[in-house]
């Protein structure tokens, strides 16, 4: 099955400077990598995703970019605000309806004011 | 996006008692609906696979007979932890795929307390 892994658990950084977050799969017929941030006691939201025919995919402040042939994939935010301080989950996943999704052990990212 | 609803977000119950947790797709049909169990500062643990009309799809290590499930509709799935102990008291979360993009959307989460 889908192994992913996902560095760092714990991220600190000051307001302003940038954060990356990497994560590995092992199974090349994942196809769909979402993002998910989620705040203490809610649900995980999606914040960005990329599929495979995508080496990297930008929305504002946010961007995750796709290695296929490492197998691995990044997410990056630029210009960090305490409001991005959560923990970070990424998944991999067969798009087809109905598979699983297989998530990374989560990073805790801090942003210091 | 797609809503997923789950009640209650909050249970407290005595140890020895079953509890029951919905999750509900509000305006999708989810023929497939994942329950997961997050322990604090951890990840989301896979629990089942909940697939409507049949039975559910446990991953290794869960016991189907303590947490039922039933998908008995397209847009209801519910999660019932039976016989709950202390160490059933965790975070629950359910989750469905969006029918057009694939893209997985979580309910609020359950919050259980066994005492």
């Amino acid at each position: 099955g889908e192994n992913v892994e996902q560095h760092p658990s714990t991220l600190s950084v000051q307001e302003g400077d940038s954060a990356v977050i990497k994560c590995t799969y092992s199974d090349s017929a994942s196809n769909y990598f979402p993002w998910y941030k989620q705040e203490l006691g809610k649900r995980p939201q999606l914040i960005i995703d990329i599929r495979s025919n995508v080496g990297e995919k930008k929305d504002q402040r946010i961007a995750v970019t796709l290695n296929k042939t490492a197998k691995h994939f990044s997410l990056h935010i630029t210009e960090t605000q305490p409001e991005d301080s959560a923990v970070y989950f990424c998944a991999a996943s067969q798009s087809n309806t109905g598979n699983q999704f297989y998530f990374g052990t989560g990073t805790s990212l801090t942003v210091i004011p | 996006g797609a809503v997923v609803s789950q009640h209650p977000s909050r249970v407290i119950c005595k140890s020895g008692t079953s509890v029951k947790i919905e999750c509900r797709s509000l305006d999708f049909q989810a023929t497939t609906m994942f329950w997961y169990r997050q322990f604090p500062k951890q990840s989301l643990m896979l629990m089942a696979t909940s697939n409507e009309g049949s039975k559910a799809t446990y991953e290794q290590g869960v016991e189907k007979d303590k947490f039922l499930i039933n998908h008995a509709s397209l847009t209801l799935s519910t999660l019932t932890v039976t016989s709950a102990h202390p160490e059933d008291s965790s975070f629950y979360i359910c989750s469905a795929i969006g029918q057009n993009t694939g893209e997985l959307f979580f309910g609020e989460g359950s919050r259980l307390t066994v005492l």
